[in-house]
């Protein structure tokens, strides 16, 4: 099973900062990682693919970088709205599809 | 607009069973994969079981045995039937679709409570 490691747990930014959060796989998955947002009380959203390929409507202050075991989501300028959960998954080996335990951006 | 909606989940002593109803539009079901990932409250993200599109299943083994995913074409609608189930099964449960390139999941219905408790 590929292990899924997000880093910090918890990070704090101000608004139009730059927000920096880590994934790391215990083996390679190639490029096959997704970034997902999630808010209270609402369902995931797909943010990013192939580790760096932005899903439709997503904003271009989200982008992803990486490939094998290191993978890296930035939002440029934090706007209000993007205080929330996030979460990489990989979909190279598998089963199990996993997920990473997450990281909370929020308000500093 | 494609939709995803699910239903079904509720209080469920352990040992009993409850099945979860995902309905589907805006798109065919049984052209694409679909899948389960459920959430332990307070918790991350889960995994459950992918469905394909000739019928087949593939189940996470914390479920394997005790979860039967399918679904019904004619309703565009898909089932998570689960029995047997343990307190650890408590979560919210998530519908969605798998991407047609890849086994990431791009569209997700709001989700259904499941709480397993005496």
């Amino acid at each position: 099973e590929t292990v899924m490691a997000q880093s910090p747990a918890t990070l704090s930014v101000s608004p139009g900062e730059r927000a920096t959060l880590s994934c790391r796989a215990s083996q390679s998955v190639s490029s096959k990682l997704a970034w997902y947002q999630q808010k209270p009380g609402q369902a995931p959203r797909l943010l990013i693919y192939g580790a760096s390929t932005r899903a439709t409507g997503v904003p271009v202050r989200f982008s992803g970088s990486g490939s094998g075991t290191e993978f890296t989501l930035t939002i440029s300028s934090l706007q209000p709205e993007d205080f929330a959960v996030y979460y990489c998954q990989q979909y190279n080996d598998w089963p199990p599809l996993t997920f990473g335990g997450g990281t909370m951006v929020e308000i500093k | 607009e494609v939709q995803l909606v699910e239903s079904g989940g509720g209080l469920i002593q352990p040992g009993g069973s409850l099945r979860l109803s995902c309905a589907a539009s805006g798109f065919s079901v049984s052209y694409n994969f679909m899948t389960w990932v459920r959430q332990a409250p307070g918790k991350g993200l889960e995994w459950v079981s992918v469905l394909y599109t000739g019928g087949g299943a593939k189940y996470a083994d914390s479920v394997k045995g005790r979860f039967t995913f399918s679904r019904d074409s004619s309703e565009s609608t898909l089932y998570l039937q689960m029995d047997s189930l343990r307190s650890e099964d408590t979560a919210v449960y998530y519908c969605a679709r798998v991407a047609w390139d890849g086994y990431y999941f791009d569209v997700w219905g709001q989700g259904t409570l499941v709480t397993v408790s005496s």
